[in-house]
């Protein structure tokens, strides 16, 4: 069955410090895998994305990802949080048709100062 | 460029009352999604449809739950009659039908609350 898993619901960090919010996969294809953030009251936004090529992938806000086939894995990464970074974050894995798009339950970020 | 546009943003009704959501996807999407979230629940894919036909509604909670996509641009969600249960963010999302990787781009949402 395809599944996404965030092991962490909610994560508390100082402002400065380093991030890694963690997602492991079940998918039975090649996946296309994926970090949304969600601000409070706004949409969902697309981070960053991976679907092949290099196993790290850059994507906006300073974030970065990487891909271990050996482990499911695709964890979010960002060497600094900044107090603008606290919000809801989600993994998510799918193909690039039909309506196989799998969500995490998300983690929620808290930046302290 | 407009991103997927939803309304109404904010919508309080008392039960029993008819709910109808509206989405306009991006321009050239071929693909759109309903998603309900909620605290509970996270997110749920509600109805999926490809080419304004609807292909997987299987998320749909039940018969008081329809949604239409007359054309490419414009899509409803209607709940009648509405319950409290109901209360929750919708979302719609669409996708180009010409990407690799198919990655979903979200509206702002509509946040329902039955009373």
């Amino acid at each position: 069955a395809q599944s996404v898993t965030q092991p962490d619901i909610h994560i508390t960090v100082s402002e400065g410090a380093s991030l890694e919010l963690r997602c492991n996969y079940s998918y039975g294809a090649t996946p296309y895998l994926f970090w949304y953030v969600q601000s409070p009251g706004q949409g969902l936004q697309l981070l960053l994305k991976y679907f092949s090529g290099d196993t790290l992938v850059q994507g906006i806000k300073g974030f970065e990802a990487e891909f271990k086939r050996s482990q499911s894995s695709f964890n979010l990464r960002k060497p600094s949080v900044h107090w603008s970074d606290a919000a809801e974050y989600f993994c998510a894995v799918g193909a690039n048709t039909g309506n196989q798009f799998y969500f995490g339950t998300g983690t929620s970020l808290t930046v302290i100062p | 460029d407009a991103g997927v546009i939803q309304s109404p943003r904010h919508e309080v009704t008392e039960m029993g009352q008819e709910v109808t959501l509206r989405c306009k996807p991006i321009s050239g999407h071929n693909s759109l999604f309903w998603y309900r979230q909620t605290m509970m629940r996270g997110l749920e894919l509600l109805i999926y449809f490809n080419n304004n036909v609807p292909i997987d509604d299987s998320g749909m909670p039940e018969d008081r739950f329809s949604a239409k996509m007359p054309n490419a641009s414009f899509s409803t969600l209607k709940i009648q009659p509405s319950e409290p249960r109901d209360s929750a963010v919708y979302f719609c999302a669409s996708r180009a039908r010409t990407t690799i990787t198919g990655e979903l781009f979200f509206g702002e949402g509509s946040r329902l609350t039955v009373l």
